[in-house]
């Protein structure tokens, strides 16, 4: 049950596109369609972004979306703004009614 | 309003006992499955247990397997955690969390403040 792998940090400037990865195993990213994205201020609950590799909720901006190939799943933010300074994390279904986490990636916006 | 609401934490010794609540409300309680996540002060997520709507399907994170116990009252709309033989590093601000679906399988949608517990002599 290892946790599934992010970039420490990332940055980009206003109006940029960053894509932030979650690289994982056959045994969890790579066997099912169920990686979600999940963006945390400091001092407040995370909040879900992409749900089932791609999926948006109601309400979350479009500049959000997720992608998967193989064993690493993504999470691309474009129009960068000031707001999407947070940390992010990854999380897929493992099976066996199991879940793992990404170390978790904090994003900078210059 | 959708809310889920912990309660149940505090500062405990180590090797004791601690049950944690959660009082979900604005929805279908037992149309969805649950789950305890929590975060080490400084650190990342770590998702502890889940248990589907009917408690028919369980699981535990490694690093509680055998020390922690999930349930729920769908009755009483609620979540809970018992926690045994607790243990320094389990000291993290523990999140309720709602799946969007009733397996288990899915994301969490819908998160709670947290309830923060303390292990430490």
């Amino acid at each position: 049950q290892s946790a599934l792998t992010q970039p420490a940090s990332v940055s980009g400037s206003p109006g940029q596109s960053i894509t932030i990865s979650c690289t994982g195993t056959s045994s969890d990213v790579g066997s099912y369609n169920l990686v979600s994205w999940y963006q945390q201020h400091p001092g407040k609950a995370p909040k879900l972004m992409i749900y089932e590799g791609s999926k948006r909720p109601s309400g979350v901006s479009n500049r959000f979306s997720g992608s998967k190939s193989g064993n690493t799943a993504s999470l691309t933010i474009s129009g960068l703004q000031a707001e999407d300074e947070a940390d992010y994390y990854c999380c897929s279904y493992a099976g066996s009614s199991f879940k793992v986490f990404g170390g978790g990636t904090k994003l900078t916006v210059l | 309003e959708v809310q889920l609401v912990e309660s149940g934490g505090g500062l405990v010794q180590p090797g004791r006992s601690l049950r944690l609540s959660c009082a979900a409300s604005g929805f279908t309680f037992d149309d969805y499955a649950m789950h305890w996540v929590r975060q080490a002060p400084g650190k990342g997520l770590e998702w502890v247990s889940g248990i589907s709507w009917n408690s028919g399907s369980i699981g535990y994170a490694d690093s509680v397997k055998g020390r922690f116990t999930i349930s729920r009252d769908n009755a009483k709309n609620s979540l809970y955690l018992q926690m045994n033989s607790l243990r320094a590093e389990d000291t993290a601000l523990y999140y309720c969390a709602k799946d969007v679906f009733f397996t288990g399988e899915d994301a969490f949608d819908i998160w709670g403040q947290g309830t923060m517990v303390t292990v430490s002599s």
